[in-house]
């Protein structure tokens, strides 16, 4: 069973958009929800993370955006470039017990 | 951010043969490391839980005498794919515990098995 939905499965966005990635959970234990950006051949990195307790976390061109009440949560980059073109995926983890569920992952690419 | 390493990045290997991965935490002492697999164009699965002086724990369907997992120190965890066949052939990647919840990932390893 997959523990967090992610959509869509890829997206195609000309340099400048915004693209938006959505995910949702059931489990209500989930805690922390980070965001992984992945290049073909390379480990997952880090991007932005975020906690029930707020609603909204920006860093840099990277926001989270947390509905709590409806178990989703979104990844908008702004002024999206070239580079962005990467595999994102959400995960969410319950604080201690460390181990991550993962989304289906969402292809970006970036038009120039 | 903290740096994971793996050794080596590719690896092929003839069916039968042993392979050896390691995942080092560079920067910070890491009591839990996980294991991942991930094959082509697909999300990342969780093969085991690998904690620094004990046992790992292993995911469902995960065979523990196929995938040994070793974590002998606070930086450094080896996961070993014994009598290595075709179907193995995949992307592993270890992600390294620094806090509570965050996780880092290392570059992970490509394993081809002839």
């Amino acid at each position: 069973q997959q523990q967090v939905k992610q959509s869509p499965q890829s997206l195609i966005v000309q340099k400048g958009g915004i693209p938006i990635i959505n995910c949702a959970y059931e489990n209500t234990a989930f805690d922390y929800f980070p965001w992984y950006q992945q290049f073909p051949g390379k480990g997952p990195a880090l991007l932005i993370a975020i906690r029930p307790d707020v609603s909204e976390k920006k860093e840099g061109r990277f926001t989270i955006s947390f509905n709590k009440s409806a178990k989703q949560f979104s990844l908008h980059i702004m002024d999206s470039q070239p580079g962005d073109s990467a595999t994102y995926f959400c995960a969410a983890s319950r604080t201690g017990a460390n181990n991550l569920f993962f989304g289906t992952g969402t292809r970006l690419t970036v038009i120039p | 951010g903290a740096v994971v390493s793996q050794h080596p990045s590719r690896v092929i290997c003839k069916s039968g043969t042993s392979v050896k991965i390691e995942c080092r935490s560079l920067d910070f002492q890491a009591t839990t490391m996980f294991w991942y697999r991930q094959f082509p164009k697909q999300s990342l699965m969780l093969m085991a839980t690998s904690n620094e002086g004990s046992k790992a724990t292993y995911e469902q369907g995960v065979e523990k005498d196929k995938f040994l997992i070793n974590h002998a120190s606070l930086t450094l965890s080896t996961l070993t794919v014994t009598s290595a066949h075709p179907e193995d052939s995949s992307f592993y990647i270890c992600s390294a515990g620094r806090d509570r919840d965050t996780q880092y990932f290392g570059p992970g390893t490509r394993l081809t098995v002839l």
